[in-house]
């Protein structure tokens, strides 16, 4: 089993949905997480981190389930400039931290 | 502004040849991490490092060099040794807080000629 899994998609909405991801994690000693945005042919970005009582930055809203062993990206009212990759990331307490291989995401008008 | 700068944006390398690709931070980070991507995959640790004159092999060393002489630079060497090194390649830093999270540079495109 790999330790992070997302599902790649390409998840395909139209402007408005609310669109949600989720990102299993192996490992039960991890210990923080983030969700991170990257364009085609761009560096990943910081989207946001995820607390274990969960938060939200405008739109989005992201969730830690330490008992099911997921994090979950929730994005409302699309807009096209959403349409990317999104990643999960785990850390297990060292400075490594473990990258999912990213969930596509396509806004259409 | 802080932040971490790769150098060159694209680099292309000829058979048989090594290729030095640079990363610099002034973010004041400890650690330095190299990642290598291919098309429609994930990120793959090459090397990293936690401390100046200290970094070990990632998930995927062989054909790669580092070295961490400086807080601020972490140089990644390609060899001839790595058969198939065209790829994207991403260097990051992140602070000791490890729930900062990661920044990472812009990025070398990197193409065998």
């Amino acid at each position: 089993r790999k330790e992070v899994e997302q599902d790649p998609g390409p998840f395909n909405v139209p402007e408005g949905a609310t669109v949600a991801f989720n990102c299993t994690y192996s490992n039960s000693a991890s210990q923080s997480f983030f969700w991170y945005r990257q364009d085609c042919r761009k560096e990943p970005k910081l989207l946001m981190s995820v607390y274990s009582s969960g938060n939200e930055d405008g739109r989005f809203t992201a969730q830690l389930n330490r008992a099911s062993q997921y994090i979950s990206l929730l994005i409302r009212d699309s807009k096209l400039s959403d349409s990317a990759t999104y990643l999960c990331v785990v850390n297990v307490g060292s400075y490594i931290p473990t990258f999912g291989r990213g969930t596509s995401l396509i806004v259409h008008p | 502004d802080g932040g971490i700068t790769q150098s060159p944006k694209y680099l292309f390398r000829k058979e048989g040849q090594n290729v030095t690709l640079s990363c610099e931070q002034n973010l004041n980070h400890d650690a330095m991490y190299w990642y290598r991507q291919d098309p429609g995959q994930g990120l793959r640790l090459i090397y990293y490092s936690q401390i100046v004159n200290d970094f070990q092999k990632g998930d995927i060393a062989e054909g790669y060099s580092v070295s961490r002489e400086k807080k601020e630079s972490f140089p990644l060497t390609v060899t001839s040794a790595q058969k198939n090194p065209t790829a994207f390649y991403l260097c990051a830093s992140s602070p000791s807080d490890r729930e900062v999270g990661y920044t990472f540079g812009s990025g070398t495109r990197l193409t065998v000629v």
